[in-house]
């Protein structure tokens, strides 16, 4: 039962120009919700967060939404820069652990 | 520096062979945690410890075992009964404690078996 869910395992954006990658969940007591940012070969590095009391969180040129009614998150990032380029996973937090989904690998073309 | 620290980083092991992971951290968490990734697939908890002495299994603990007798320390061992030990093991670690869980991961552990 997959509960974090990535539907796009790839996503290729125009340096510049806006990333939005985007992650569904399923169980409703999720209440912490987390973006990481992953190279290959190294340890996730944490991005951003957001409450579920919260719609919007923002920090320099990442921001995340949160639509609890329809139990989906996204990440922006603009403006979009090679640095980018990695795979992003979104992880939703209850009960002390975190839930994961498959990623999204981002490629930011120059 | 305060981190997490993984060694080695790359291990190969023999079939049928028991092999140990280390996972140590000097950011004075309470809570600990060991994943797994697999190619095109998202993390898997295997085990966590939120305190010492004491730890829980994750989604899929079968074939691996865990101690926490320091708060430093949560070494893995890969038993011979995992059936696929092939993977990238992530370590990380938290404070544990309220509802926020940020959690802060480890450079990892390649573990290839022959």
């Amino acid at each position: 039962d997959q509960q974090v869910k990535q539907n796009s395992p790839s996503l290729s954006v125009q340096e510049g120009r806006i990333s939005i990658l985007n992650c569904d969940y399923t169980n409703s007591m999720f209440d912490y919700f987390l973006w990481y940012k992953k190279y290959p070969a190294e340890g996730p590095t944490f991005l951003i967060s957001i409450s579920s009391i919260k719609d919007k969180n923002e920090d320099g040129r990442f921001t995340v939404f949160l639509n609890k009614s329809a139990k989906h998150l996204s990440l922006h990032i603009v403006p979009s820069q090679p640095g980018d380029s990695a795979v992003y996973f979104c992880a939703a937090s209850v009960a002390q652990k975190l839930v994961f989904g498959q990623g999204t690998r981002l490629t930011i073309n120059p | 520096d305060g981190g997490i620290t993984q060694s080695p980083k790359y291990l190969f092991r023999k079939e049928g062979q028991n092999v140990t992971l280390s996972c140590e951290q000097n950011l004075n968490h309470d809570a600990m945690y060991w994943y797994r990734q697999d190619p095109g697939q998202g993390l898997r908890l295997i085990y966590y410890s939120q305190i010492v002495n004491d730890f829980q299994k994750g989604d899929i603990a079968e074939g691996y075992s865990v101690s926490r007798e320091k708060k430093e320390s949560f070494p893995l061992t890969v038993t011979s009964a995992q059936k696929n030990p092939t993977a990238f093991y992530l370590c990380a670690s938290s404070r544990g404690s309220g509802r926020y869980n940020e959690q802060f991961f480890g450079p990892g552990t390649r573990l290839t078996v022959l």
